[in-house]
């Protein structure tokens, strides 16, 4: 059973960094991309960084590009974000959700529970 | 970036009732890489739909997914008590994936 296990989140004052952290069991990890997807509190979608299997391809949305920083660990099972100069708006549920295509780029085909982050002084 | 923009914002329908959600993109997406979810409250969301049109594991046939270049289209033919959630569409042919603002299916 594919699992992904957030952790990492809290309050943190603006301007501060946090790091967040997935464990990953029940697939092989370093055979696929992996991204982060936030939610602000009541609403949508936003994605925001995915890095491929070997950690060769990475991209950010333009609103987190420079503060934040996605890494990977396939030794570990792990996959990190880095969130540097966070603001007010940064303030989500952040999934961990993994890619379905093998090597490649696709769609989220599994999610995890999501880890909050607050920012506010 | 692509933007998506999902229409309606709010769809109100009946149980047994047809519903066509709708996603158009700013620009061309690439070989269909289009993709729909559904978010019930308080989880996270789930696949329905890849590549415009493929069904994802264990998603029951009342689902389909149509459409191609900039406008993609959800329907579920006939709506099941438990179909009622918000709906996104996200494209994921560009290095930076986007999804659309979403559509709530509410039970009329």
């Amino acid at each position: 059973e594919v699992q992904l296990v957030e952790s990492g989140g809290g309050l943190v004052q603006p301007g501060r960094s946090l790091r967040l952290s997935c464990a990953a069991s029940g697939f092989t990890f370093d055979d696929y991309a992996m991204h982060w997807v936030r939610q602000a509190p009541g609403k949508g979608l936003e994605w925001v960084s995915g890095i491929s299997w070997n950690s060769g391809s990475i991209g950010y949305a333009d609103s987190v590009k420079g503060r934040f920083t996605i890494s990977r660990d396939n030794a570990k099972n792990s996959l990190y974000l880095q969130m540097n100069s966070l603001r007010a708006e940064d303030t989500a549920l952040y999934y961990c959700a993994k890619d379905m295509s093998l090597y490649g780029s696709g769609p989220h085909d599994y999610w995890g529970q999501g880890t909050l982050v607050t920012v506010s002084s | 970036e692509i933007v998506l923009t999902q229409s309606p914002g709010t769809l109100s329908l009946s149980p047994g009732e047809r519903a066509t959600l709708s996603c158009r993109a700013s620009q061309s997406v690439s070989s269909s890489y289009l993709a729909w979810y559904q978010q019930k409250p308080g989880q996270a969301p789930r696949l329905l739909i890849y590549g415009a049109s493929s069904r994802a594991t264990g998603i029951p046939d009342r689902f389909s997914g149509s459409g191609s270049g900039t406008d993609f289209t959800l329907t579920i033919s006939r709506l099941e008590p438990e179909d009622f959630a918000v709906y996104y569409c996200q494209q994921y042919g560009s290095s930076q994936y986007t999804f659309g603002q979403g559509t709530k299916l509410e039970i009329k």
